[in-house]
């Protein structure tokens, strides 16, 4: 069975550039969520999808971040227009939400720098 | 905010010697996972512990829950170099269904 993918691996966009993310779960997963995880440091959830509904975006920077889940499968993740600070790894995790299943397989991640 | 905070930030020990690592968490939970990643890779789940649950075991893992002192910790025993890794624990708010926090994480390095 194919894991969660995510493309690209790396990327590297100039400030202000505008940068997508694509993750495709494991098959049957109803819940998607994306990470931002910073150097050192553990993964911060931005958004969570069950299904192709967002029920927790209160961490997503609105402002410049938007997610989209349209048939409840991928997902893409954007930042309009990226900062310095945006440099990171995105990590896409799936699981089958339920009364005791709430493991999350997580993607390998994409690397972004923002020069 | 984070609700679980590992100790310590970084271990170094050597091949063969067993590891442990703590996680200490402020709210009540349902749930307390542990996840292993490895450099330059995503997540991989290692354990779950249901509040109702003390110890479990899988392998060379061994996981203890203490709700009381609102903690658990992670033993690797007869650790090896492919243990390197950084360790996290991830715990829940209390509802099934929320989502589950991670620690900064305790950075493991064994040596050959």
């Amino acid at each position: 069975e194919a894991g969660v993918v995510q493309s690209p691996r790396y990327k590297i966009i100039e400030k202000k550039q505008p940068v997508a993310f694509w993750c495709n779960p494991i098959s049957g997963h109803n819940t998607l969520y994306w990470y931002r995880q910073n150097l050192g440091q553990g993964p911060e959830l931005l958004i969570r999808y069950e299904n192709e509904e967002a029920v927790d975006d209160s961490q997503l920077p609105k402002d410049r971040f938007s997610a989209e889940r349209l048939k409840g499968v991928d997902s893409t993740l954007k930042i309009q227009p990226a900062e310095l600070g945006d440099s990171a790894v995105y990590l896409c995790a799936s699981s089958l939400v339920g009364a005791y299943q709430e493991t999350q397989y997580f993607g390998p991640g994409t690397r972004l720098l923002v020069l | 905010s984070q609700q679980g905070e590992e100790d310590p930030q970084a271990l170094s020990i050597q091949e063969g010697e067993n590891a442990t690592m703590n996680c200490s968490y402020k709210t009540s939970i349902n749930n307390l996972q542990w996840y292993r990643q490895n450099s330059g890779r995503g997540l991989v789940h290692l354990i779950l512990i249901r509040s109702n649950e003390r110890e479990k075991h899988s392998g060379r893992l061994r996981v203890t829950l203490d709700t009381s002192k609102k903690s658990s910790s992670l033993l690797i025993t007869a650790s090896r170099a492919a243990d390197t890794a950084s360790y996290f624990c991830a715990t829940d708010a209390g509802n099934y269904g929320q989502n589950f926090v991670f620690g900064p994480g305790t950075r493991l390095s064994v040596l050959p």
